[in-house]
Formats: structure tokens, C-alpha cells, sequence
């Protein structure tokens, strides 16, 4: 069946480090990718998206990388901060004819200061 | 400049009442869409609106579901007969284009029922 999945539940790092949170994911007809970022009490945001004809997309300090030859995606924030300690879901369409976005399960990022 | 919102924002529930949650998307926005988030899981999909066209329900876990736009704006999930397990967050979003199955998707704050 389709999943995605993430390696690691939860992550801590210093303040002003970088952060890097990978997924997995099993549909290999997935065509696009998202990262959201959901902090306690709301819903998630979004961060950054790539289409699956690029292996690389750089936002605001935000970087994502997709080798589909593994079929992995993974987050980097550069010189992480307080304010980006949450749950990191990556999401994949599916690549099917609905409209379904499917969600990981999720990755705890702890900003230490 | 309002985002999505959605009504309540709590709501507790006896086994067997029945449950509606509102959702507001943003003003223009084509598309919509609802989620069930579980305690410690990512958001499951449960059904997509294109203006008020539900162009996929497969993600609606039981026949106990049902969500309605009848005008294309304000969306309501309809719970029948809560059982326990409904408890979770429900989660909406809109996007502003429709009949894609990419772009931005700008959500709410969820609702959560809890079903005693």
C-alpha cells in the first residue's frame, strides 16, 4: 500500500545548528512532494514543496532534496532557531488520479538554546 | 485577511450523537479538503471539494461520514452515531486552484472531538 514514513520520531539539536529531517516514502508514482510544519494547537503549515522533475529546492533557509532512487525526501533547515521547534510531516500526492495527499507520521525537531 | 477557520474548536461528544464540524476556507478559494489527525499521527485524508463538487470521498472511513458545500464556500462534516474511536482532530484546508493535485494547501486549526 502507499506510505510515508519517517526515519527518526524525534530530533534535538543546538540553536544555530542545521537540522536535517529525512522521510521515506513507497509510492514510486508520486509526483509531488510537500513539507508542512505543525505547532502544538494549530495546523500544519507549509514549508516547501518540490515536483518529482527536480532533486533539489531551496526556500528561506529551508532546503529540500528528493533522490527517487530511494525513493527519499528529506528537510534541511539552516542555523535552526527556537521558533522551529514542532512535528515536520513530509506528504506525497500519491501520484494517482484522486486528490488524496498522504501524510508521514511525523518528526519532533527540539531546539535546545 | 482571515485564513481557515473552522467551529468549534472543541467539541465532546456521547457514543451514538451525532456531530457537526464547520470549516471557512479562504475567501476564493476552489479547493478544500478534510482530515483526521490522530493523537501522534500525521493528518489521513478524508474527502476533497472542487467548489462544490466532492470529487473524491475515498478517504470518508464509513458510510457514518458525510460532508457537504452545497454554495461552493462553507464546507460541514457530518459525524452520525460517534463511536470512541471518531475521537481525533479534523483538520481543513482550502487551496486556491482546483483540479490539480499539487499546490500550497493553507489550513485551519482543526477541530477536536473527543467521544466519550
Amino acid at each position: 500500500g502507499e506510505s510515508v514514513g519517517l526515519h527518526l520520531p524525534t530530533l534535538s539539536v543546538q540553536e544555530g545548528d542545521n537540522s536535517i529531517i529525512n522521510c521515506a516514502y513507497s509510492n514510486s508514482a508520486s509526483d509531488y512532494f510537500i513539507w508542512y510544519k505543525q505547532e502544538s494547537g494549530k495546523g500544519p503549515q507549509f514549508i516547501i514543496d518540490i515536483r518529482s522533475n527536480m532533486d533539489k529546492r531551496q526556500g528561506q533557509r529551508v532546503t529540500v532534496l528528493l533522490n527517487k532512487t530511494v525513493k527519499h525526501l528529506s528537510l534541511q533547515i539552516a542555523a535552526t532557531q527556537p521558533g522551529d521547534s514542532a512535528v515536520y510531516f513530509c506528504a506525497e500526492n500519491g501520484g494517482g488520479g484522486g486528490f488524496k495527499t498522504i501524510f508521514g507520521a511525523g518528526t519532533r525537531l527540539f531546539v535546545k538554546a | 485577511g482571515a485564513g481557515v477557520s473552522q467551529s468549534p474548536r472543541y467539541k465532546v461528544a456521547k457514543r451514538g450523537q451525532d456531530v457537526a464540524l464547520r470549516c471557512d476556507p479562504i475567501s476564493g478559494h476552489v479547493s478544500l479538503f478534510w482530515y483526521q489527525q490522530a493523537l501522534g499521527q500525521g493528518p489521513e485524508f478524508l474527502t476533497y471539494f472542487q467548489n462544490e463538487a466532492q470529487l473524491d470521498k475515498s478517504g470518508l472511513p464509513s458510510d457514518r461520514f458525510f460532508a457537504e458545500r452545497p454554495e461552493g464556500s462553507v464546507s460541514t462534516l457530518k459525524i452520525q452515531r460517534t463511536q470512541q474511536e471518531d475521537s481525533a482532530v479534523y483538520l481543513c484546508a482550502s487551496s486556491l486552484v482546483g483540479g490539480r493535485r499539487e499546490g500550497e494547501q493553507f489550513f485551519g486549526p482543526g477541530t477536536r472531538l473527543t467521544v466519550l
